[in-house]
């Protein structure tokens, strides 16, 4: 069965500090993967998508086939990165998506 | 901001009743997918319409139906409320059936069944 899971709901890190948002998910098939973030009091929105390679506000992100991990990564968290964030998964048909339960990452001053 | 509109933003209905809630993509955006997202919980996949058919469904019992127009809106009905179905419904557009256009997500309705 397709599933996402994100193993921590809350995770606080000081600022200026690492951060890694933990994503492990299990597909039958080739999934692709995305990271999404919502701030407070806004809108759910794309953060990166593991088919584009990019790095977004300093976040990157690996996909390792072997562990069936997509880690979220940040070297220095900043204030302004504490959110919710989602990781997400889809078949390479984009017909059906699933979401993990989400982690609350607070970054403190 | 501009993008994806929801309405109602809220909405309270009672058990064993039916509700529409609707969406309006911006243009160009044919492609529409539905959420429930229960509190605590991550959003979870309801179906998704391409060129006003659907072409991805997940694990919600067919009184959850759909219906996508051709001028970028479109519906989520559900029938015969359950106390359970209370929960934020988001729906999100892209510009194509391919995701990796990227995608916008509506605030969402928040639906309470008493």
């Amino acid at each position: 069965a397709q599933r996402v899971t994100q193993p921590e709901k809350l995770l606080s890190v000081f600022k200026g500090a690492p951060v890694e948002l933990k994503c492990n998910y299990s597909y039958s098939g080739s999934p692709e993967l995305f990271w999404y973030v919502q701030y407070s009091r806004q809108r759910l929105q794309l953060l990166l998508r593991h088919i584009s390679r990019e790095s977004i506000k300093g976040f990157t992100a690996d996909l390792n086939k072997g562990e069936t991990s997509f880690h979220l990564k940040k070297p220095f968290a900043q204030e302004e990165d504490s959110a919710m964030y989602y990781c997400a998964l889809s078949g390479n048909n984009f017909n059906k998506f699933y979401f993990g339960s989400g982690t609350k990452l607070n970054v403190k001053p | 901001e501009t993008g994806v509109t929801q309405s109602p933003t809220h909405l309270i209905k009672t058990r064993g009743q039916q509700v529409t809630l609707r969406c309006s993509s911006q243009s160009g955006h044919n492609t529409v997918s539905w959420y429930q997202q229960a509190l605590g919980q991550g959003p979870q996949f309801i179906f998704q319409y391409y060129r006003e058919e659907e072409n991805g469904r997940g694990n919600f019992p067919p009184r959850f139906s759909g219906l996508q127009f051709p001028n970028y809106s479109s519906e989520l009905n559900v029938n015969a409320l359950e106390l359970d179905d209370s929960a934020l419904y988001l729906c999100a557009s892209s510009q194509g059936a391919d995701w990796r256009y990227g995608y916008t997500f509506g605030s969402g309705t928040r639906l309470t069944v008493v």
